[in-house]
């Protein structure tokens, strides 16, 4: 069964930094791209980031680029996202997406973990 | 970046009605359409892929169809499980996705 958890959310002031984690399991973690999606309170989907299965591809959504960096470690089964000079409207429940492709990046989703939440707030 | 337009914003049916969402991209994205359903609290789900290809488990009465721009998602009977919110996404650009701004199913 696929798992997909995700952990490291929590409270942080505005200018301040956070890692996020998500530990997957019940596949071949290195097989497949990863994504993080977001979604602020109330609010729609927001895709984040994605990485290929060997992090050579690499993609982020404007509002993040230049101070969240996706990264992954194949031999722990893990996704990470960095996020630095947080803002406000940061805030958001933080989803883990698995790829349906197998190697290629898809950009389609056929599991998501149960997110972890991020609140940026002084 | 590709925006991704859905209409309604939201919708009122009553159980076994046909409904239709709509979803348009501002470019060409061929086929590249996939269909989420979202009920609160819980992670969205992958009801259509590719525009049409149902999801392994996701019921029958689920269709996409459309290509280049316009897209729909139908449900051709509504059951009591289905009131939730559906997104489109677009995933032309894999590692720059957009997802419609989603659509309020409630009952009427």
């Amino acid at each position: 069964e696929v798992q997909l958890v995700e952990s490291g959310g929590g409270l942080v002031q505005p200018g301040r930094s956070l890692r996020l984690s998500c530990a997957a399991s019940g596949f071949t973690f290195d097989d497949y791209a990863m994504h993080w999606v977001r979604q602020a309170p109330g609010k729609g989907l927001e895709w984040v980031s994605g990485i290929s299965w060997n992090s050579g591809s690499i993609g982020y959504a404007d509002s993040v680029k230049g101070r969240f960096t996706i990264s992954r470690d194949n031999a722990k089964n893990s996704l990470y996202l960095q996020m630095n000079s947080l803002r406000a409207e940061d805030t958001a429940l933080y989803y883990c997406a698995k790829d349906m492709s197998h190697i290629a990046v898809a950009g389609s989703y056929g599991y998501w973990g149960q997110g972890t939440l991020v609140t940026v707030s002084s | 970046d590709i925006q991704m337009t859905q209409s309604p914003s939201s919708l009122s049916a009553s159980v076994g009605d046909r409904v239709t969402i709509t979803c348009r991209a501002s470019q060409s994205i061929s086929s590249y359409l996939n269909w989420y359903q979202q009920k609160p609290g819980k992670a969205p789900k992958l009801l259509i892929y590719a525009a049409s290809s149902l999801q392994s488990g996701v019921p029958s009465r689920f269709s996409g169809s459309g290509s280049g721009t316009d897209f729909t998602l139908t449900i051709s009977s509504l059951q009591p499980e289905d009131f939730a919110t559906y997104y489109c996404q677009q995933s032309y650009s894999t590692l720059s996705i957009t997802f419609g701004q989603g659509t309020r199913l409630e009952i009427k």
